[in-house]
């Protein structure tokens, strides 16, 4: 089956702890995307990758760190430098970069910071 | 600045009739909008876009429109179920950038049997 995934779907962590969320895909898609989603808001745009080693801040980068060493994988770091890091993060990737093309989502990891 | 606004209030409807959703958009033009489907705790669905020279597009029961002069778009469920309760989103590309979208805040769609 072609998705994507993400893992793991809960996590706990304790504040001062850096953190790592995994994002694979197999649709063969150059763009991939990081989302978080806070109750009552919209998606917020973390970071975005349009090609493999080559990646760009969205509208809250701080806090956060991505690679994307492989067209198949954009893990996100989630660092103790981020101030409210309790979230739920949603993975996306495109066919390509642009916003035409319909994103696929996966089934976002909930993320609790204590 | 550009913004892209849902109906934050529940819109709660009987089994059998129409649900109707509304985007709105201002301070831009977008070249088209995207809505998504949102179940509780998962991630959303892509379902239909709707280019600025599309008046209308259909999908199955579902339909949407897109009015540049009301600068609104609208989002219709036919013959609505149960199953359709879910939170819809709508979003369209940044003025700032070509890769990137913008989402609303969703609205919650309730179907009674």
């Amino acid at each position: 089956d072609g998705g994507i995934t993400q893992s793991p779907k809960y996590l706990f962590r304790k504040e001062g702890q850096n953190v790592t969320l995994s994002c694979e895909q197999n649709l063969n898609h150059d763009a991939m995307y990081w989302y978080r989603q806070d109750p009552g808001q919209g998606l917020r745009l973390i970071y975005y990758s349009q090609i493999v080693n080559d990646f760009q801040k969205g509208d809250i980068a701080e806090g956060y760190s991505v690679s994307r060493e492989k067209k198949e994988s954009f893990p996100l770091t989630v660092t103790s430098a981020q101030k409210n890091p309790t979230a739920f993060y949603l993975c996306a990737s495109s066919i390509k970069g642009g916003g035409s093309y319909e994103q696929y989502f996966g089934p976002g990891t909930r993320l609790t910071v204590t | 600045s550009q913004k892209i606004e849902q109906n934050s209030e529940a819109l709660n409807i009987q089994e059998g009739k129409t649900a109707t959703l509304t985007c709105n958009y201002t301070n831009y033009s977008p070249a088209y909008l995207q809505w998504y489907r949102q179940d509780p705790g998962r991630g959303p669905v892509f379902l239909l876009l709707i280019r600025e020279n599309e008046k209308e597009k259909r999908k199955e029961r579902l339909k949407v429109t897109f009015d540049t002069t009301l600068k609104q778009s609208l989002f219709h469920i036919t013959a609505s179920q149960p199953a359709d309760s879910a939170t819809y989103l709508c979003a369209s590309k940044r003025v700032d950038s070509s890769y990137k979208l913008i989402f609303g805040s969703g609205t919650r769609l309730l179907v009674r049997p």
